[in-house]
């Protein structure tokens, strides 16, 4: 059974365009994240979402724009693409035990190749 | 704002041999959770290992270990036994008590070789 799932796994797209990464996690967690890695291969924070709500947006340019449906669920949508956006993007979840957010776990990741 | 910082971009080790990892981390907070995730070339981030701040004791899984050391601010990881699947890049990551969010090191890449 996979936890977090991400699609799709890989997305090739021309600058300018739009697109969007889906994620959703069956672990019953109340906390999704997004993190990007770029191609050094550091990872970075970009949004974090509580039962549907935004807690953390990190400088990310409004292009991008986070969509939680539902718990489950957290979508990126990307608007206008640029070169720079090209990335692994990470979807994590995670969950609030006892006042504590416990350790996050990661989709797959979705490599993003913007020509 | 919490830093982590990864002082070893690569590394290397034979199989069956040990070889530990180093990490430190800045920050003000007293309450914090410290973690190791491994990414082989599957791009999957997969959780190594997780430290409670509050606890003295070094957590230990399988043929990982971690040494904290709190006042030094210093996480680092050991692998004993390394098998050749244990190749990958291996960060270390910080959680404050609220945990909205990991602040990452730069990465170190392990080559465990035959």
């Amino acid at each position: 059974d996979t936890a977090v799932s991400q699609t799709p796994k890989y997305l090739v797209t021309q600058m300018g365009n739009d697109k969007s990464i889906k994620c959703e996690q069956n672990l019953g967690h109340d906390t999704m994240y997004w993190y990007k890695q770029d191609s050094k291969k550091f990872l970075k924070i970009m949004f974090s979402y509580n039962n549907k709500e935004l807690i953390i947006n990190e400088t990310v340019p409004n292009r991008f724009s986070p969509k939680s449906p539902d718990k489950a669920h957290l979508n990126l949508h990307i608007n206008s693409l640029e070169l720079g956006d090209s990335a692994v993007y990470f979807c994590a979840s995670s969950q609030v035990l006892g006042g504590v957010r416990e350790t996050q776990y990661f989709g797959p990741g979705t490599r993003l190749l913007v020509l | 704002a919490q830093t982590v910082t990864q002082s070893q971009p690569e590394m290397s080790v034979q199989e069956a041999e040990t070889v530990t990892l180093s990490c430190t981390y800045d920050t003000s907070e007293n309450n914090y959770y410290l973690f190791w995730y491994k990414q082989p070339p599957s791009r999957q981030m997969i959780l190594v290992i997780r430290q409670e701040a509050y606890k003295q004791q070094n957590a230990t899984e399988n043929r990982f270990s971690v040494n904290f050391q709190k006042a030094a601010k210093s996480f680092s990881l050991k692998i004993s036994d390394s098998q050749l699947g244990d190749t990958a890049m291996y960060f270390c990551a910080f959680n404050n008590n609220a945990g909205n969010m990991l602040t990452f090191g730069g990465g170190t890449r392990l080559m465990v070789k035959p």
